[in-house]
């Protein structure tokens, strides 16, 4: 069973500060990573995504990925209050078909 | 930007109906994907489908099955509704290759 797995929190962060969210994915293959925000009832939105080893930055956000460590990480600077949600990292299937498997999700609080 | 639209933000039905919910994207994309999500459970594959007429089961399958008679539409069927089918359900669509699902609004499902 292809797992990735994400500590559920709340992570509770002051604002202004770093919020940094991790996962672990279990699938050696895999080759394409996702972060996702949920805010409570909605859909998820995408935010990043991240192919190659090493950094990407898009504002405030940057993404990190170790594939020998099998270990992706999202790092949101200046955290605000918006950014309050619950946030999914997906990793795509050996298996084909583009398909992807999501971690539970870990809920974020930004507290004033 | 894709749009994904789902035919209806909340929906309620009865134990034994046959529910129809309906998916369509305006991006030409290749894969369509079906999933319910739960508390604790996260996001769980249903049904997707890489082209007309083909579909693969997902993770969860059983009691639901799909239709992609046109590229840009992907109905998911509860061939006989049952309480535990309850569920916020998510219909999400990619262009081919490791390119990020792009979700619709969801569906909340409630079976009385």
């Amino acid at each position: 069973q292809k797992e990735v797995e994400q500590n559920s929190g709340p992570l509770s962060v002051p604002e202004g500060a770093i919020a940094s969210l991790n996962c672990t994915y279990s699938d050696r293959g895999s080759q394409s990573f996702f972060w996702y925000r949920q805010y409570s009832g909605k859909s998820p939105e995408l935010i990043m995504f991240i192919y190659s080893n090493g950094d990407k930055e898009d504002g405030r956000f940057t993404a990190q990925l170790n594939k020998a460590s099998q270990y992706v990480s999202l790092l949101i600077r200046d955290s605000q209050p918006s950014d309050s949600a619950t946030y999914l990292c997906a990793a795509t299937d050996t298996g084909g078909g583009n398909k992807l498997t999501f971690g539970t999700g870990t809920q974020l609080k930004v507290e004033l | 930007d894709v749009k994904v639209t789902q035919s209806s933000r909340y929906l309620v039905k009865r134990t034994g109906e046959k529910v129809f919910l309906e998916c369509v994207q305006d991006m030409d994309h290749e894969n369509m994907f079906w999933y319910r999500q739960d508390p604790g459970l996260g996001l769980r594959l249903i049904y997707f489908s890489y082209d007309v007429k083909m579909k693969e089961k997902g993770d969860i399958p059983e009691g639901y099955s799909v239709s992609r008679e046109k590229k840009e539409r992907f109905s998911l069927i509860l061939e006989s509704a049952s309480t535990n089918q309850t569920s916020m359900y998510l219909c999400a669509s990619t262009y081919r290759g490791n390119q990020p699902q792009h979700f619709g609004d969801g569906t909340r499902l409630s079976i009385l």
